[in-house]
């Protein structure tokens, strides 16, 4: 069964730093890659996609890296604000098929 | 409108009722698709639609779940006699393309509450 596994579970960050969150798959054969961030009582909002021959990409303050060999991918935020308390889930879709497969997420605490 | 609309936002239903949750995709936009999200949890497939034809009902629980989206546009999720673990919020996301390689635009959510 495809799998998307997100680390750390929760975090929370002072507002200014940095963090990292984690997201390793299992999902075969890999389409791509999304990072989604939800807001409270919101719908998820792209922020990033990749596909098998990206390796990262960045959309602002957040900056997505995908290895495909190792079937791991992260998400930098840099100099964090209040605005990105938020859950962070990753979305693997497998080619040629319609659905995705969404990890848990990771909930994201910025403290002022 | 500029992006998907979902209503009700909120629906608390007794056990046993049926509810429809209906899901307004962004105009032209080909693939719909249905999810749901327990509390704490990730979204979970449901069902996708390419324009009028349901290509993958995989995800439906139960066959009291059942969904439509008879003109290609507007999309109806039904749930007959609903039961305390139908509580979640039900997502709907449209996409510009077909399958799953175009971004994907969501709603709101309708969170339904079964007591």
């Amino acid at each position: 069964k495809n799998q998307v596994e997100q680390s750390p579970q929760s975090l929370i960050i002072l507002e200014g730093k940095n963090c990292t969150l984690q997201c390793n798959y299992t999902v075969s054969p890999f389409s791509n890659l999304r990072w989604y961030k939800q807001d409270t009582g919101r719908g998820p909002v792209s922020l990033t996609i990749m596909t098998f021959s990206e390796n990262t990409k960045s959309n602002g303050r957040y900056t997505a890296t995908l290895d495909a060999d190792t079937k791991q991918s992260s998400l930098h935020i840099t100099a964090s604000q209040l605005s990105d308390s938020a859950s962070y889930i990753c979305v693997v879709s497998e080619r040629g098929y319609s659905t995705l497969t969404f990890g848990k997420g990771t909930m994201l605490l910025v403290s002022p | 409108g500029a992006g998907v609309s979902q209503s009700p936002r909120y629906k608390v239903a007794k056990r046993g009722q049926d509810v429809a949750l209906r899901c307004d995709p962004i105009s032209g936009h080909v693939s719909l698709f249905w999810y749901q999200q327990a509390l704490g949890q990730g979204p979970e497939f449901l069902t996708y639609f390419q324009n009028e034809a349901q290509l993958d009902k995989s995800g439906l629980p139960s066959d009291r779940f059942f969904a439509e989206r008879p003109e290609g546009s507007v999309s109806t999720l039904k749930i007959q006699r609903t039961q305390q673990e139908d509580s979640a919020v039900y997502l709907c996301a449209s996409s510009p393309r077909g399958g799953s390689y175009g971004e994907l635009f969501f709603g709101e959510g309708s969170r339904l509450t079964v007591l």
